[in-house]
């Protein structure tokens, strides 16, 4: 079964704080995703990764920056934390077959974030 | 106006009873999918399709490409099925999803 691992399930930050989240998929998937989910809202894509080093702003990336090191890591930052940004935080994997046209995503068990 | 609506918000049943989710979508996609996700956050993949109808246990999910339409039936309703049930759709020239903004399910023993 692929996995998809995100270092912390709670977190609490303070205002200004730079905070690193981090995702590891051993599936060798190509795609890498970060969302964050608020109430009313559903899931909303702050950047998404094709490959090692690619990145792509996705519908809300202000106020984030993210890393692709390695295939299997990708990190979300949040240079400096705001309130504002307490949400949870998921992030998904999906294999690339030459375009990622409706490829099935697998999710890690999310990140609950508080910035206080 | 979010491009996918789900209906309905809330849905609470008894165990036993048959289920149907419904998701609506205003553009052309190359995919829908549906998820599952539990109280404490992780959410799970339980189908994606682009045509007629798929089938995994008691989970039963259709598509009306025509209609832009889906909808999830669980047979046979568990309290272990209460969950959020998520839609998304894969719109055309776009590769990222739209996601609706979840179904809220609760099974009563």
């Amino acid at each position: 079964d692929v996995k998809v691992t995100q270092s912390s399930r709670y977190l609490v930050k303070r205002t200004g704080e730079k905070v690193f989240l981090e995702c590891v998929q051993d599936m060798d998937h190509e795609n890498m995703f970060w969302y964050r989910q608020d109430p009313g809202l559903g899931l909303r894509l702050i950047y998404f990764s094709y490959d090692v080093k690619m990145k792509e702003k996705g519908d809300i990336p202000e106020g984030y920056s993210v890393s692709r090191e390695k295939k299997e890591r990708f990190s979300l930052i949040l240079e400096s934390a705001s309130t504002n940004q307490t949400s949870m935080y998921l992030c998904a994997s999906s294999l690339s077959a030459g375009g990622f046209l409706g490829e099935k995503l697998f999710f890690g068990s999310g990140t609950q974030l508080s910035v206080l | 106006k979010n491009e996918v609506e789900q209906s309905p918000q809330n849905l609470t049943a008894q165990e036993g009873e048959f289920i149907t989710i419904n998701c609506s979508y205003s553009v052309g996609i190359s995919a829908l999918h549906w998820l599952q996700q539990h109280p404490g956050g992780g959410i799970v993949s339980l189908f994606m399709l682009s045509s007629g109808k798929k089938k995994h246990g008691r989970l039963i999910a259709t598509i009306n490409i025509q209609e832009k339409h889906s909808s999830l039936h669980i047979t046979a309703s568990h309290p272990r099925d209460s969950a959020v049930y998520i839609c998304a759709v894969s719109l055309f020239g776009n590769e990222k999803l739209t996601f609706g903004t979840g179904t809220r399910l609760t099974i009563i023993p």
